[in-house]
């Protein structure tokens, strides 16, 4: 089963652009994680956010989580090429293993 | 090695056989995971070890799959009398903490096509 859904599913943006995308969930949650797939390759992890936190920046990538709508957001700022990339959101319940959702899939083009 | 390593890259089995996958985690980690990702999907959970104990194997879909991490390092994913439904990328996680839910670290997955 997978708890987290993303949306929108497919975003298409140019480079410089602001790419958001979303995920939500139905239970409560310890953390929430964000990952990021190249085609044909391994996820790989961006950012951990708890949930007694509300906001969290890395870079240029931005996480905010709103544990009463049980969702969160992504944003990638000044996107670029290189960001082309499928990105999944995480959760956990107590004691289980992260779940993952379906994922959003992003294109940049130059 | 740096990362996670899991061999093979890519496997094609006929119906019927059976297939095993190696996941080599990172050295120390000590919990290791197995996901199932099919086309177009998020990655579904499979299974959990923590050591050589697999504490949860409640995603595994039915009793032709096995997984072992028999010393605490290396595992394996064992499909027997594969079907065409298990074709999917296989990918193995390791995380330097116990319990389930921290940052993991993934291999590149090896893509098995069941024809």
């Amino acid at each position: 089963s997978q708890q987290g859904e993303e949306d929108p599913q497919a975003l298409s943006i140019q480079e410089g652009e602001n790419a958001t995308m979303n995920c939500s969930y139905k239970t409560s949650i310890n953390n929430l994680q964000w990952y990021r797939q190249n085609s044909g390759r391994g996820l790989v992890h961006l950012i951990l956010i708890r949930s007694n936190e509300r906001e969290k920046h890395s870079g240029r990538l931005r996480v905010t989580l709103d544990t009463s709508k049980k969702s969160s957001s992504l944003l990638i700022t000044a996107s670029r090429a290189a960001d082309t990339a499928s990105y999944f959101c995480a959760t956990d319940q107590a004691g289980t293993a992260l779940i993952f959702g379906k994922g959003t899939t992003l294109s940049v083009s130059s | 090695g740096a990362g996670v390593s899991q061999s093979p890259r890519y496997k094609v089995a006929k119906r019927g056989q059976d297939v095993a996958l190696r996941c080599d985690p990172i050295s120390g980690h000590v919990s290791l995971f197995w996901y199932q990702q099919a086309l177009g999907q998020g990655p579904e959970f499979l299974t959990y070890f923590q050591n050589e104990a697999q504490l949860d194997k409640s995603g595994l879909p039915s009793d032709r799959f096995f997984a072992e991490r028999p010393e605490g390092s290396v595992s394996t994913l064992k499909i027997q009398r594969t079907q065409q439904e298990d074709s999917a990328v296989y990918l193995c996680a390791s995380s330097p903490i116990q319990g389930p839910t921290g940052e993991l670290f993934f291999g590149e997955g090896s893509r098995l096509t069941v024809l």
